[in-house]
């Protein structure tokens, strides 16, 4: 089981662009939700999909948004990007409610804005 | 609103001293509990999880941790530290289910001296 796989590890982007971060989640798992994690703070969450919707929303502006694909996987987009962006996203991955309570993490990507 | 305190952002111990890290959340209704490890440049591994079974809840690498309702606590221990315990560790909460949106602390950072 490859667990939950994000992409790209690491991005660099000037402010202003946009950018696509994306989200496999791992094998059985429907859910995917988005953290931020500035540095040396905990992570934050952004919003969370299901059944290709979202579901729950944090407080982040709409500037970000996001989708999921029919396979589960899914994709963070922020718009106008600022400084105050850099930070590690992380995607997480929950089961169904009936097979257990918890969320896998994947590794991050490290976005760096300049 | 609701939120979990980690008391102390660093925590130093001796190999072989026993690891205590502290964690207490605000709400009167008993939620789901986590604990989760980040090692540098990584993202989040589950050590454990309190979801209204036991109070005292067995996790990987010999940690543990016991859910204190009269004290709105969940504090994470270990008889004994070993260097490679040494990373950031998060108490994270859920109100809803146990995979739905997580409440982060701001994380302990875990140091083990020689």
């Amino acid at each position: 089981d490859a667990g939950v796989t994000q992409s790209p590890t690491h991005l660099i982007k000037t402010r202003g662009q946009q950018v696509t971060l994306r989200c496999s989640p791992k094998s059985g798992h429907d859910t995917v939700s988005w953290y931020q994690q500035a540095l040396g703070q905990g992570p934050q969450f952004i919003f969370q999909y299901y059944e290709e919707e979202e579901r729950q929303r944090g407080n982040f502006p709409d500037r970000f948004s996001g989708h999921q694909f029919p396979n589960y996987s899914s994709e963070l987009n922020v718009n106008a990007l600022l400084l105050g962006d850099s930070a590690l996203y992380l995607c997480a991955s929950s089961p169904p409610l009936w097979v257990g309570a918890e969320a896998f993490f994947g590794q991050g990507t490290r976005l760096t804005v300049v | 609103a609701q939120s979990v305190t980690q008391l102390g952002s660093h925590v130093s111990v001796s190999e072989g001293a026993l690891v205590l890290l502290r964690c207490n959340y605000s709400s009167s209704v008993p939620p789901y509990l986590f604990w989760y490890v980040q090692y540098p440049n990584q993202g989040l591994q589950l050590l454990l999880k309190y979801t209204s079974a036991a109070t005292l809840v067995k996790g990987i690498n010999g940690f543990e941790a016991e859910f204190k309702k009269s004290e709105t606590s969940f504090h994470l221990t270990k008889p004994s530290a070993h260097m490679s315990d040494a990373a950031e560790y998060f108490c994270a909460v859920s109100w809803d289910f146990g995979n739905e949106k997580l409440t982060f602390g701001t994380g302990t950072r875990l140091t083990i001296i020689p």
